[in-house]
């Protein structure tokens, strides 16, 4: 099993719509969890991190964790083509280690 | 700021040669990571330095790859007798301590022919 499980896509949504985004983890022990955007040929990029249970919004994003379940989800209101990329989700072991899971690509069609 | 800047971007290097990759962190940063990402892939860890000290390294996938930050500063990624498997990019990120991983270089595309 990996340690951080991600549906790879992928996920095509029309513009406006909710995108959602799913990641299961394995080690119970995590403290942090992060969501990556990465477009095609760049580096990832950070858009979202969450640290306790429930939900945390940040203008069209919503990062919703539950630790019992193992589960981090990521939601996009009003999808726009330009958040067509891959979205990879990230776990914190401790502060010195961040395990990756291997991304969905979301494409948002006009 | 300058954000972490790697070079080359890019390398190509025959199976078995030595090769060397940089990254400039952003200044004043404490932590640094590597991470190789291959080809449809999340980022994978490498190592870590906290200053000028390796605290991990156990994500070097064999004793070909070896780290360093000797000034607390830069880092260098060696990677020695180069083979296909190899082929990725190698991700560097610097942040303040107890931040991992937010600010991620552009990262170096290396391919072994």
């Amino acid at each position: 099993q990996k340690e951080v499980e991600q549906n790879s896509g992928p996920l095509s949504v029309p513009e406006g719509a909710i995108a959602s985004l799913n990641c299961t983890y394995s080690d119970r022990g995590s403290q942090s969890f992060f969501w990556y955007r990465q477009y095609s040929g760049k580096s990832p990029e950070l858009i979202m991190s969450i640290y306790s249970n429930g939900d945390k919004e940040d203008g069209r994003f919503t990062a919703q964790l539950n630790k019992a379940s193992q589960y981090v989800s990521l939601l996009i209101r009003d999808s726009q083509p330009s958040d067509s990329a891959t979205y990879l989700c990230a776990v914190n072991r401790n502060n010195n280690d961040m395990r990756f899971g291997a991304g969905t690509r979301l494409t948002v069609k006009p | 700021g300058a954000g972490v800047s790697q070079s080359p971007r890019y390398k190509v290097a025959k199976r078995g040669q030595d090769v060397a990759l940089r990254c400039d962190p952003i200044s004043g940063h404490v932590s640094l990571f590597w991470y190789q990402q291959a080809l449809g892939q999340g980022p994978e860890f490498l190592t870590y330095f906290q200053n000028e000290a390796q605290l991990d390294k156990s994500g070097l996938p064999s004793d070909r790859f070896f780290a360093e930050r000797p000034e607390g500063s830069v880092s260098t990624l060696k990677i020695q007798r180069t083979q296909q498997e190899d082929s990725a990019v190698y991700l560097c990120a610097s942040s303040l301590v107890g931040l991992a991983g937010s600010n991620f270089g552009p990262g170096t595309r290396l391919t072994v022919t």
